[in-house]
């Protein structure tokens, strides 16, 4: 039983690339949420996924892109990274949004 | 606008020490409010806190809610250098939402 699980768990781009971030958990929960903390600023939400099949904009979705590949697995996309979302980036799953959330590794993101 | 607000930023106590760790919060819909402690990776679970005056404890660790005061305590008594870390607190204001606070961090020396 893993848990929750992300990769890669550290990546460094340049300013205008893309990546995906790849998120998925073997709890059998039905919510997905991103996170990115920042120094300073506590974890804020990005994205988040109350079923299968939806997803909801958090706290600072501008930049960010989801997919809620199926019940286990949540990515997050940068279509185009810039230097401000350098951040450690956080998922994290529930059994469903009234249940505590269990997180992820992290994944340590820096743009250049 | 919601807000959680915790204190202090920083404690350094010696082991054996007894801590107090304050959150405070300004939300709609409030739901529950939980606490995580953060060593060097990902936040792990400690307590979720419903109904005001009802203590939750885990070992060395307690927690209260005054839902009338809008505010939680976290006590650890005996602080032990392995309990050095951030802690976070958490209110869920709303379906699947979470707004955090910035968190205490603790540290214990011998």
């Amino acid at each position: 039983n893993a848990g929750v699980t992300q990769t890669p768990k550290f990546q460094v781009l340049k300013t205008g690339q893309s990546m995906t971030l790849q998120c998925a958990q073997d709890m059998n929960h039905n919510s997905m949420y991103w996170y990115r903390q920042d120094p300073g600023m506590g974890l804020r939400l990005i994205y988040y996924s109350a079923s299968e099949g939806t997803t909801d904009k958090g706290e600072v979705p501008n930049g960010y892109n989801v997919s809620r590949l199926n019940k286990r697995e949540f990515s997050l996309r940068l279509e185009s990274a810039a230097p401000s979302q350098t951040s450690v980036y956080f998922c994290a799953s529930s059994y469903r949004g009234d249940y505590e959330q269990y997180f992820g590794p992290g994944t340590r993101l820096t743009v250049t | 606008e919601d807000k959680v607000v915790q204190s202090p930023l920083s404690l350094v106590v010696h082991e054996g020490d007894t801590v107090t760790l304050n959150c405070s919060y300004e939300v709609t819909n409030f739901r529950s409010l939980l606490w995580y402690k953060q060593e060097k990776k990902a936040p792990t679970f400690l307590f979720m806190l419903t109904s005001s005056g009802i203590e939750k404890k885990s070992g060395r660790l307690s927690s209260i809610l005054d839902k009338k005061e809008l505010f939680s305590i976290l006590n650890i008594t005996a602080t032990q250098t392995g309990d050095s870390a951030v802690y976070l607190c958490a209110v869920d204001y709303n379906t699947d939402k979470l707004i955090f606070g910035t968190g205490t961090r603790l540290q214990v020396f011998p």
